[in-house]
C-alpha cells in the first residue's frame, strides 16, 4: 500500500469554500475509491472510478465530485454544499471488476473552522 | 443493498488469550470478506480474506470462519500482544465494498 499518496496530511477548511484532496497510486490498478471515516465509525463510500473517465456515486456522494482523468489519479473536490465535511478521507485503490484487495492511502484529515 | 453488522463494538482481553469478532451480513450474493487492522490515526491495512468458495483461512496467529449459510464470518486472533490493539473492521463485497462498524480491541498486559 505503499504505492497510494494523499495530499495534503491535514486540510483546514473556511466554511463556504470548495479543498480538492489529491489521491495517486502507481500500482497499475484500474479501480480507485473514495472513503469517509467519521471518530468511532466504519469507512462510507463517496465515489468510485472502475475505469479512467468513469465514476459512480457511492453511498454518501452529495456535497463531494471527482474526476478521472489519469488512471494514476483520482482527486476529490469537497465543497460547500457538503454540510459536515470534517472526517478523515480515505483513498484506495484496487483491481478493477470484482472482489479483491482495496489497498488504502495515508488519509488526509479535513477540518472545518 | 448490502448491510454488515459488526460485533462486539469494543473488546478487552488479556494479553496472550484469544479474540473473537463477529460480522454479519445480509445479501447471500456477497463473494468476498476481508479483515482489516487500523492503528490510530493511521490507514486501514489488510491482515486477512476468505471468499466465499471457502470456509475457514489461516495465517500464523490469525483466521477467519465463514458460514455462508448463516450469513456470518469470524476474525480470531490467538496468543493475542500488546500490538493486536487496534481497530477491526470487516467489510463485505457485493459490487462494492461495505463495511463494518468496528471493533476496537485493548490487549491488557
Amino acid at each position: 500500500d505503499g504505492g497510494i499518496t494523499q495530499s495534503p496530511k491535514y486540510l483546514f477548511r473556511k466554511e463556504g469554500q470548495n479543498v480538492t484532496l489529491s489521491c495517486e497510486q502507481n500500482l497499475n490498478h484500474d479501480a480507485m475509491y473514495w472513503y469517509r471515516q467519521d471518530p468511532g465509525q466504519g469507512l462510507r463510500l463517496i465515489y468510485y472510478s472502475q475505469i479512467v473517465n468513469d465514476f459512480q456515486k457511492g453511498d454518501i456522494a452529495e456535497g463531494y465530485s471527482v474526476s478521472r482523468e489519469k488512471k494514476e489519479s483520482f482527486p476529490l473536490t469537497v465543497t460547500s454544499a457538503q454540510k459536515n465535511p470534517t472526517a478523515f478521507y480515505l483513498c484506495a485503490s484496487g483491481t478493477s471488476g470484482g472482489a479483491d484487495t482495496q489497498y488504502f492511502g495515508p488519509g488526509t484529515r479535513l477540518t472545518v473552522l | 443493498g448490502e448491510n454488515v453488522e459488526q460485533h462486539p463494538s469494543t473488546l478487552s482481553v488479556q494479553e496472550g488469550d484469544s479474540a473473537v469478532i463477529k460480522c454479519t451480513y445480509s445479501d447471500s450474493a456477497s463473494n468476498y470478506f476481508p479483515w482489516y487492522k487500523q492503528e490510530l490515526g493511521k490507514r486501514p491495512q489488510l491482515i486477512i480474506d476468505i471468499r466465499s468458495n471457502v470456509g475457514e483461512k489461516k495465517d500464523q496467529r490469525i483466521a477467519v470462519t465463514l458460514n455462508k449459510t448463516a450469513k456470518h464470518f469470524s476474525l480470531h486472533i490467538t496468543e493475542t500482544q500488546p500490538e493486536d490493539s487496534a481497530v477491526y473492521f470487516c467489510a463485505g463485497y457485493l459490487q462494492k465494498l461495505v463495511f463494518g462498524q468496528g471493533t476496537r480491541l485493548t490487549i491488557n498486559p
